[in-house]
């Protein structure tokens, strides 16, 4: 069954930086789309970050543009999001996950089918 | 960006009956296929979990209880025979244009 499992995170200091991973299980991640999507305290969900198939496309939320980096190194089959200037309001369980698949030239959309199990970054001043 | 709006932002719902969510974009989803609408469910302490992909499609192990409806900007869910394990909070987000966006949320709980 495929599985995205998840590391990093925990408690830093506002400004600091850290960098989440995320490990693809019983799966290959190099056709897909990958997300991290991030959830705060009591509220909603948040879309962050999405990087294409093949790592030439990264697009980010305003409210990290410029400080994160979302990466991929599909022979490790891992992702990874690093966020700089850390601030408190990214305080928030962070989930991994994938949607869109490539096969040749043909593009597959089976939504977001397979989430992390969440990782929990605390930011304190 | 668009806007994804849902209501109501709870429910609470007896056992047996049905329930429905809505969910009204800002700008049409529509493109190439349909409808580029999904929703997803959160139990209690778990991670988010596919229910519904472009508009009405089923995630693979998804109850028939469950049902998507909708077009371009204004789109329905729907929870029929609704039982105890159907609590958590759902959410529509649209995927036709990055950024990605979700929904509020809405919050069932069973009566």
């Amino acid at each position: 069954q495929a599985q995205l499992v998840q590391s990093g995170g925990g408690m830093v200091q506002r400004g600091e930086s850290l960098r989440l991973s995320c490990v693809g299980t019983a799966f290959n991640i190099d056709p897909y789309a990958m997300h991290w999507v991030r959830q705060t305290p009591g509220k909603g969900l948040e879309w962050v970050a999405v990087i294409t198939h093949d790592g030439s496309g990264r697009y980010y939320a305003d409210f990290v543009e410029g400080r994160a980096t979302i990466s991929r190194d599909n022979s490790k089959n891992i992702l990874y999001l690093e966020i700089d200037s850390l601030r408190e309001e990214d305080t928030a369980v962070y989930y991994c996950t994938r949607d869109e698949k490539v096969a040749g030239n043909y593009y597959y959309y089976y939504g977001m089918d397979v989430w992390g199990q969440g990782t929990t970054v605390t930011v304190s001043s | 960006d668009i806007v994804v709006t849902q209501s109501p932002l709870s429910l609470s719902v007896t056992p047996g009956e049905s329930a429905s969510i809505s969910c009204r974009s800002s700008h049409s989803l529509l493109r190439d296929r349909g409808s580029h609408l999904e929703w997803y469910l959160q139990k209690p302490g778990q991670s988010p979990q596919l229910l519904i992909y472009f508009t009405s499609i089923r995630a693979s192990g998804v109850s028939d209880r469950f049902s998507g409806s909708g077009s371009d900007t204004d789109f329905t869910l729907k929870i029929s025979r609704v039982e105890a394990g159907d609590v958590g909070v759902y959410y529509c987000m649209q995927s036709v244009r990055t950024p990605r966006s979700f929904g509020q949320g809405t919050k069932l709980e069973i009566k």
